[in-house]
């Protein structure tokens, strides 16, 4: 099974910082990595899938790189909004999937 | 628009078997290519892939559970459904179901999900 580690597991961060958050793969995925964002009491959000493409809707200041087995999830000006809980999630063995431990973003 | 719906039973005791519903509403789920999927959360947690099927019936269990679960469709209806045996207090999780769809180039990603029931399993 493909294990997914993110890092860190939680973050604290003011409204207009720019904010990294990692994700490693414990074997190659290629671009097989989607985010999501999961607010208190709410179904998650599919945010960028294939590692860097922004899923429809989903506001421009939200950015994914990486391939093989690191990833990065960056939010380059955050807004009160972006408060919330990140997931990675390979979908390189698709339907069989596993996600990140989660990182929760809080503000500072 | 694509809407997904469970329905349950709230609790289950220690044991027995819980069985949960997803409906989708605003497109078929015979459609080729989707992936219907279960995914739970307890609380104060992250997120735990349960299983997929397919809409001709093939499945796909998280090993972990493989043993308890089991995934049902059923395309007169437009649902598919959750069955997971002997359940104890650490099956106690917010229950979501969600629809696993590829991109143009073949990515499949979750891009819509059911609100979540929750499901507390106590005596």
């Amino acid at each position: 099974d493909i294990q997914m580690t993110q890092s860190p597991s939680s973050l604290s961060a003011s409204v207009g910082d720019r904010v990294t958050i990692t994700c490693r793969a414990s074997q190659s995925i290629s671009s097989y990595l989607n985010w999501y964002q999961q607010k208190p009491g709410k179904a998650p959000k599919l945010l960028i899938y294939a590692a860097s493409s922004l899923q429809s809707g989903v506001p421009s200041r939200f950015s994914g790189s990486g391939s093989g087995t690191d990833f990065t999830l960056t939010i380059s000006s955050l807004q009160p909004e972006d408060f919330a809980t990140y997931y990675c999630q390979q979908s390189y063995s698709t339907p069989k999937i596993t996600f990140g431990q989660g990182t929760r973003l809080e503000i500072k | 628009q694509l809407q997904l719906q469970e329905s349950g039973p709230g609790l289950v005791k220690p044991s027995e078997t819980l069985s949960l519903t997803c409906t989708v509403s605003g497109g078929s789920i015979s459609s080729s290519s989707y992936y219907w999927g279960w995914i739970r959360q307890p609380p104060g947690k992250g997120l735990e892939w349960i299983g997929s099927i397919y809409y001709s019936g093939s499945t796909y269990y998280n090993p972990s559970l493989k043993s308890r679960v089991t995934i049902s469709v059923d395309t007169s209806k437009n649902q598919f459904s959750l069955k997971l045996s002997s359940v104890t207090a650490a099956d106690t999780a917010v229950y979501y179901c969600a629809r696993q769809s590829p991109s143009v180039a073949g990515y499949y990603g979750m891009d819509v999900w059911g609100q979540g029931t929750t499901v507390t399993v106590s005596s």
